[in-house]
């Protein structure tokens, strides 16, 4: 069965710093991958996906991901936070199916 | 502009109440969702439909009902059965996976629900 782990419920950098928000995935076939922003009392937006190919991801806002096949990770990071970071970030794998399984949230803090 | 509308952003329910929360989207995304938001719990999918008239529980669909009379259209009623329903819901959409492609899915601002 498919899952994904979230490392640490809260992050906190300040603004200017790397941001490395984490996670890891259980999957019993290659899995596809994303992650999506939350701001409070919104939706959530995909910030990008991985499918094949390319195991390095780009996405909107300067963020970007790397499938690690070997550690089953796909972490989520941005050379430089940016106030407007500030917000909940979800990790989710999909075997192919309709279902995507989302990890619990990371919640980023972002300090002046 | 296309996207996901749901209605109403808060509502509030008595106990032993039904009340249904509607989702549109004019995406023409043929499969659609729905899940349930509780702090530090993710997601958790409740129901999800592919196609018009066909649908399937989620994880937790234990309380709750929808429909799928249109492609439009995805509405879920919380029963009085459903014993916890105070929550954030949120339903989102998607492109069918039947030509290969995995696409992301596109959501709604979310109904905030809570039982008085």
């Amino acid at each position: 069965a498919q899952s994904v782990t979230q490392l640490g419920s809260h992050v906190s950098v300040s603004e200017g710093a790397l941001v490395l928000l984490r996670c890891n995935y259980s999957s019993s076939v290659p899995p596809y991958l994303f992650w999506y922003v939350q701001y409070p009392n919104q939706g959530l937006q995909l910030l990008l996906k991985y499918t094949t190919g390319a195991t390095l991801v780009k996405g909107i806002n300067g963020f970007e991901a790397e499938f690690k096949k070997s550690e089953t990770s796909f972490h989520l990071t941005k050379p430089s936070a940016h106030m407007s970071d500030a917000a909940e970030y979800f990790c989710a794998v999909s075997e192919g199916s309709f279902k995507t399984i989302f990890g619990a949230g990371t919640r980023l803090f972002v300090k002046a | 502009d296309g996207g996901i509308t749901q209605s109403p952003k808060y509502l509030f329910r008595k106990e032993g109440q039904n009340v249904t929360l509607s989702c549109e989207q004019n995406l023409n995304h043929d499969a659609m969702y729905w899940y349930r938001q509780d702090p530090g719990q993710g997601l958790r999918l409740i129901y999800y439909s592919q196609i018009v008239n066909d649908f399937q529980k989620g994880d937790i669909a234990e309380g709750y009902s929808v429909s799928r009379e249109k492609k439009e259209s995805f509405p879920l009623t919380v029963t009085s059965a459903q014993k916890n329903p105070t929550a954030f819901y949120l339903c989102a959409s998607s492109k069918s996976r039947t030509d290969g492609i995995v696409y992301g899915y596109t959501f709604g601002s979310g109904t905030r629900l809570t039982v008085v």
